[in-house]
This record gives C-alpha cells, sequence and structure tokens, in this order.
C-alpha cells in the first residue's frame, strides 16, 4: 500500500538554526499537509497546500515557517530561526482530493536544544 | 468553535469488552468526521470516517455513530483486543466555508485493553 514517507525520523537542532523536515506524498495525491504534535498533546493543523501554492494556514504557521514542493515528490517545511518550542513531532499527510482521507506519515521528532 | 472535544482521556477495557469514545463539536460547518488510530512512533492512521447524511458506519468490528442533531458522534470498538491499544483522535473537517480540508483534532483517548 503507498504510504507517505518522511525523513529524517529525528532532527535535533541548535536553537536559532534553520530546519527543512522533508515528506514524499504518496504519488497521486493532490493536497498536502503540515501538523505537528506536542508531546503528550493533540495534533495541531499548520499548514495546507495544492497546485502549487498554500491554501490555508493556521496561526502557528507564522513567517518563521515555510513550505515548498521543490519538485515533482518532495513537500517540504522550513523553519527559518528554531526556537524551543517548535520541539514537536512533525507530520506530513497528503489526500487525493479536497477533504478526502488524509494519510499521514510516521512524523519526524524535532528537538531544539 | 473550532475546537472538538473528546472524552475520555483515558479507558480501560477488559478483552472482548466494547470499549466508547465520545467527540463533540460546535461549528455546524464541519461535515466530515474521520477517527484516527496512533501507536507510539507512528503517525495517526485512518480507521474510519463518517459523513453527516449517515448516523451509523460500520467497519469490522469499528462502528462510528453520529448524531447530528446533538453534534455528536462516537466510536465503539466491539470484541476489544489487546493489539487495539493504542491513542485514538476523533477530528473534524469540513468543505466549504473556504477551509481547505485541515482537520480540527480532539485531544485523544488513550486506550488499554487488558489481556
Amino acid at each position: 500500500e503507498p504510504e507517505v514517507t518522511q525523513t529524517p525520523s529525528h532532527q535535533v537542532t541548535q536553537m536559532g538554526q534553520e530546519v527543512i523536515l522533508r515528506c514524499v506524498p504518496i504519488s497521486n495525491h493532490l493536497y498536502f499537509y503540515w501538523y505537528r504534535q506536542i508531546l503528550g498533546q493533540k495534533v495541531e493543523f499548520l499548514v495546507s497546500f495544492y497546485n502549487n501554492e498554500i491554501s490555508e494556514k493556521s496561526e502557528i504557521f507564522d513567517d518563521q515557517f515555510s513550505v515548498e514542493r521543490p519538485d515533482g515528490s518532495n513537500f517540504t517545511l522550513k523553519i527559518r530561526s528554531t526556537k524551543l518550542e517548535d520541539s514537536a513531532m512533525y507530520f506530513c499527510a497528503s489526500s487525493e482530493g479536497h477533504n478526502q482521507p488524509q494519510h499521514f506519515g510516521d512524523g519526524t521528532r524535532l528537538s531544539i536544544l | 468553535q473550532q475546537q472538538v472535544k473528546q472524552s475520555p482521556q483515558s479507558l480501560i477495557v477488559q478483552k472482548g469488552g466494547i470499549s466508547i469514545i465520545n467527540c463533540a463539536y460546535e461549528n455546524t460547518a464541519f461535515d466530515y468526521f474521520p477517527w484516527y488510530q496512533q501507536f507510539p512512533g507512528k503517525g495517526p492512521a485512518l480507521l474510519i470516517a463518517i459523513r453527516p447524511d449517515v448516523s451509523e458506519k460500520k467497519e469490522g468490528r469499528f462502528t462510528i455513530s453520529f448524531n447530528k442533531s446533538a453534534k455528536q458522534f462516537s466510536l465503539h470498538i466491539m470484541d476489544s483486543q489487546p493489539g487495539d491499544s493504542a491513542t485514538y483522535f476523533c477530528a473534524a473537517g469540513m468543505d466549504y466555508g473556504g477551509s481547505q480540508g485541515n482537520l480540527i483534532f480532539g485531544k485523544g483517548t488513550k486506550l488499554s485493553v487488558k489481556p
């Protein structure tokens, strides 16, 4: 069964550094999402992406965050200047269509020191 | 208004018993209600989903019951097994109103099924 893959599985970064989290969505999917989950808390929406542009973003997704689909397969989340509170699991998801089932990757654990 | 309230926070059930997890929402624009199962170290995996045009959907041992007037929906796991031990999240999404399908998640229920 096709799946969403995320790399790396764990990223440790010094505060203030830039980090890029990578995702390969399911190949025929058109909608892409980033969510985050702070340890022990609920999954929170960050941003959705369709047709090479951001469709919607939450208030968490401030100017420090950006997303990109640099080629036909990858979808990336960049955090420009990381803060301690950015430590979380970051999940990428993709879906075939708008409000179609979203399939999640296994996440990247981001630890900011 | 965008919240989805989930209860209980944790649940212990004996093997073979029925696990019931409840969720409630406020925003009547929500029209898609999935349940996700998450094992430690893994991403949420879609379990079952329902839209408001039906009151119940069953897939194997998993059933969603939906009450549109009460703005509540619940997950029932029949014949619960130790392998069902995981965290379960309800979520809500909408087709219209500018939201491009982002999901609002409940806080999760940690289910433990005792052998």
